[in-house]
């Protein structure tokens, strides 16, 4: 149980194009939902946290407005990267917090190149 | 600031011999603690976790040890298997509400057949 499927697992783009990511739990509600980025050799950072019905909070430095996210029901949230550029190249995860034990279920993450 | 912090980039280990990482944290505020293991392109595995409350909790291979006073925690692997080789990494939460895990930067464990 407690699946957080996330597609596409990668995707290239063309500079100034957006692209869409999206997180589906797929068999419990997920309320809450966070977005982390992953640079190569670096720690997962999180990004935002996407609640259900509200806007997302985002962590210092990271733009808002650039980094969309929307989370409308209880099983999706979406991040979409606006006017992508090669330094938004990185891999996107998403993870919700789940009521079996004290878990942390994350998705299979989404390797984003902008060229 | 680095509130969780894993100070070894790497780590080797023959294969059949005990796999020891670590990790310390400067937030006394986290009560729960994760490691995970990760492959490159691929999302985290859950390995193990450990409550504040608890200073051992054993699964299988792995065991890790929590030391409070110390803020320091670290995962025993053994005996060590070739398949062990990911990048591992330390997390840790505060309270049981949808608060997000804070990362450590990995420890790359290569395990030699």
């Amino acid at each position: 149980g407690a699946v957080v499927s996330q597609h596409p697992s990668w995707v290239i783009c063309k500079s100034g194009t957006s692209v869409k990511i999206e997180c589906r739990s797929l068999d419990f509600q997920a309320t809450t939902m966070f977005w982390y980025r992953q640079f190569p050799k670096q720690s997962l950072m999180l990004m935002a946290t996407s609640n259900e019905g509200s806007k997302a909070t985002y962590e210092q430095g990271v733009e808002k407005d650039k980094f969309l996210i929307n989370h409308a029901s209880l099983t999706l949230s979406t991040l979409t990267v606006t006017s992508a550029h090669p330094e938004d190249s990185s891999f996107y995860i998403c993870s919700a917090r789940h009521d079996s034990g004290y878990g942390y279920t994350f998705g299979s993450g989404t390797r984003l190149t902008v060229v | 600031d680095q509130q969780v912090k894993q100070n070894s980039p790497s780590l080797s280990v023959q294969e059949g011999r005990i796999s020891i990482l670590n990790c310390d944290y400067t937030n006394s505020m986290f009560d729960y603690f994760l490691w995970y293991k990760k492959y490159p392109a691929e999302g985290p595995t859950f390995l193990i976790s450990i409550s504040s409350i608890k200073d051992k909790n054993e699964d299988g291979r792995f065991t890790v040890f929590l030391n409070k006073s110390a803020k320091h925690l670290s995962l025993h692997i053994v005996p060590s298997q070739p398949g062990d080789s990911a990048v591992y990494f330390c997390a840790a939460s505060r309270g049981r509400g949808n608060t997000p895990l804070v990362f450590g930067k990995g420890t790359r464990l290569s395990v030699i057949a």
